[in-house]
């Protein structure tokens, strides 16, 4: 069946470094692919998303990139900060679905 | 306040003793879904609904049950719990095809002994 693969399933940067959390997707059909972060304890809540029809797109100090040819998804977080620790989530559908397929997780540690 | 309330929060149960997680969104959304999150497994949709008397299976269906009778409400039912159906459950609503974003609950902890 689709499948969604993440790594690392830990990560641990210096605060001021990039963290790069990477996803891979079996389905074809898939055409939008959201991150999410989930803070211990708490919701996840959706940070940033793109769509097929784009390669790249950025909010501030978070980026996503998508290579559709190689079926992968990036997340890319700049200048980490110690707010940015918690467990990222990226998914894919495919659009009028509504059936997601979420990776197993990054926990992010920015150390101090 | 726009939000998705879902009940109980935390339950401890017995197997084979049915009940209901409700789930309610006031923000008029089409569809709704429900996940379960067990470590090192991430999210896993269990069921979800594009809009009222309109549901479908998700990747872990069995155990579960669902309806949409109104557009607010999707109530998540275990007619029989089994201690491997124990986990943090998140329902989650969203506007439809033109917005992906979902917003989801704060969670229901489930215990089944």
């Amino acid at each position: 069946g689709e499948n969604v693969e993440q790594h690392p399933s830990t990560l641990s940067v210096q605060e001021g470094d990039s963290a790069v959390i990477k996803c891979t997707y079996s389905d074809s059909a898939s055409n939008y692919f959201p991150w999410y972060k989930q803070e211990l304890g708490k919701r996840p809540q959706l940070i940033i998303d793109i769509r097929s029809n784009v390669g790249e797109k950025k909010d501030q100090r978070i980026a996503v990139t998508l290579n559709k040819t190689a079926k992968h998804f990036s997340l890319h977080i700049t200048e980490t900060q110690p707010e940015d620790s918690a467990v990222y989530f990226c998914a894919a559908s495919t659009s009028g679905t509504y059936k997601y397929i979420f990776g197993t997780g990054t926990r992010l540690k920015v150390l101090a | 306040e726009a939000q998705v309330t879902q009940n109980p929060r935390y339950l401890i149960t017995v197997t084979g003793k049915k009940l209901t997680v409700t789930c309610s969104q006031n923000m008029n959304h089409e569809y709704m879904s429900w996940y379960r999150q067990d470590p090192g497994l991430g999210l896993r949709q269990i069921y979800y609904s594009m809009n009222v008397e309109v549901t479908d299976k998700g990747d872990v269906p069995e155990g579960y049950k669902v309806s949409r009778k109104e557009k607010r409400n999707f109530p998540l039912i275990l007619e029989s719990p089994s201690p491997n159906q124990t986990s943090l459950y998140f329902c989650a609503s969203s506007p439809g095809s033109r917005s992906g974003e979902q917003y989801f609950g704060p969670g229901t902890r489930l215990t089944v002994t």
